[in-house]
């Protein structure tokens, strides 16, 4: 059974950066893409950008391009999402997600980090 | 880019009622390379991440009760909980991955009357 164990919350000053990290286990941790979601405080879900592994190319969405970084460690099956720039509207539940097909970048969820919280605040 | 929209954006239900939650995507979902609509629903309760309900419209992921059943095709989607139990409050999503980006409909919000 495919798991994803995000890193933990983090408090971060405007201006500053945050990288969040998303170690799967199971196999074929290449051929899934993995995306990031975000949650503002009592909003919907939002996509950030994702990534296939085994093709390393990052895709991101519009709303987040030069802010945002994805990246993946396949030695350790882990995925990464550094946002930069940070303001106090970042503050968010950020979750990767596995997409359940392979080799493709866009698919549903099947699986899901915990989140993680990131708080903006000065 | 897709936009998803829910109606309605919460309701209550008396527990054994019947729940109709509606997605609409500004285009179709529909591939007509493999006839599936590419459309999926979540279920999200306070503190969780989003859970898998259902895929392709209509497939139940493994292990999802019954009560729950996907419908519709290319632009207009259902998700019915045919009984709400108390353990079905939560909030519902709608997702479409025709394309990239994929995206959510805004929520739908389901309470206990």
């Amino acid at each position: 059974q495919v798991q994803l164990v995000q890193s933990g919350p983090e408090v971060k000053k405007p201006g500053s950066s945050v990288k969040v990290s998303c170690k799967a286990s199971g196999a074929n941790f290449k051929r899934h893409a993995i995306s990031w979601v975000r949650q503002a405080p009592g909003q919907g879900l939002e996509w950030m950008g994702g990534i296939i592994p085994i093709f390393g190319a990052p895709n991101y969405g519009q709303k987040f391009l030069g802010r945002v970084t994805i990246s993946t460690d396949e030695s350790t099956s882990t995925a990464y999402m550094e946002l930069s720039s940070l303001r106090s509207e970042d503050t968010a539940m950020y979750y990767c997600a596995r997409v359940n097909d392979t080799v493709i970048l866009t698919g549903y969820y099947s699986t899901w980090g915990q989140g993680t919280l990131v708080t903006v605040s000065s | 880019d897709i936009v998803m929209t829910q109606s309605p954006d919460s309701l209550a239900v008396s527990l054994g009622e019947r729940a109709t939650i509606n997605c609409k995507s500004s285009q179709s979902l529909l591939y007509s390379s493999n006839t599936n609509n590419h459309l999926a629903w979540y279920q999200q309760k306070p503190g969780q991440p989003p859970k898998l309900l259902i895929y392709w419209a209509s497939t139940r992921e493994s292990g999802v009760p019954d009560r729950f059943r996907g419908s519709g095709s290319g632009t207009d989607f259902t998700l019915t909980i045919s009984s709400v139990q108390a353990e079905d409050v939560a909030i519902y999503y709608c997702q479409h991955y025709y394309n990239t980006p994929p995206a959510f409909g805004q929520g739908t919000r389901v309470e206990i009357k």
